[in-house]
């Protein structure tokens, strides 16, 4: 099973500030199978960036992604009040799908 | 729009049964694989199950293998996810959610919320 591990586990910005998320793999992920999910209290998660890179419908370009192997990051440029939330990076390999931990980004 | 409404969940003691469901609407069912991931209070998300379009193919993850059973309807449109010998540690919100062809989750329902205690 792959395990994902998400850095860091809490991100502390200010509304206009850039924020770097990151998600390593403990195996080579097929970048094709590593997505993006915001979720906000109270909500299921919403799909941000599939196959690495590609931004889901209706995600702002504020969101992107990029990576490869085991080494993935989301970055968001000019956080928005709205993208304070937890994200979590997910894969899939061998029939299984793992989820990180997740990091919180706060005010 | 694509609708997943999921439903069945409740409070239930150590070594009981519970089924849970998840009605879509606003697709094609039978194009999409589908899955169940969960959420124990205040803790991150565990993919629990997946099945294919076809429902002819079926994986669990480890914490639930043997005790929950994944399947569909596809004359409602329905997921199920039957869960049998529930213990504590199953407490959590259930998310049904639709699979993509890049096996990520497009869309999710809102959640049921199953609570195993004694």
């Amino acid at each position: 099973e792959i395990v994902l591990t998400q850095s860091p586990g809490t991100l502390s910005l200010s509304p206009g500030e850039r924020a770097t998320l990151s998600c390593r793999a403990s195996q080579s992920v097929v970048s094709t199978y590593l997505a993006w999910y915001q979720q906000k209290p109270g909500q299921p998660p919403r799909l941000l960036i599939y196959s690495a890179s590609t931004r889901a419908t209706g995600i702002p370009g504020r969101f992107s992604g990029s990576g490869s192997g085991t080494d993935f990051s989301l970055s968001i440029s000019g956080l928005e009040p709205e993208d304070f939330a937890v994200y979590y990076c997910q894969q899939y390999g061998n029939s299984l799908f793992t989820f990180g931990p997740g990091t919180k980004v706060e005010i | 729009q694509v609708q997943l409404v999921e439903s069945g969940g409740d409070v239930v003691q150590p070594g009981q049964s519970l089924r849970l469901s998840c009605a879509a609407s606003g697709f094609t069912f039978t194009s999409y694989g589908m899955d169940w991931v969960r959420q124990a209070p205040g803790k991150g998300l565990e993919w629990v199950a997946v099945i294919w379009s076809d429902g002819s193919t079926k994986y669990y993850a480890d914490s639930v293998k043997g005790r929950f059973t994944i399947s569909r309807d596809t004359s409602t449109n329905s997921l199920y996810l039957q869960m049998n010998s529930l213990r504590a540690e199953d407490t959590a919100i259930y998310y049904c959610a639709r699979l993509t062809a890049n096996w990520n989750f497009d869309y999710w329902g809102q959640g049921t919320l199953v609570t195993v205690s004694s």
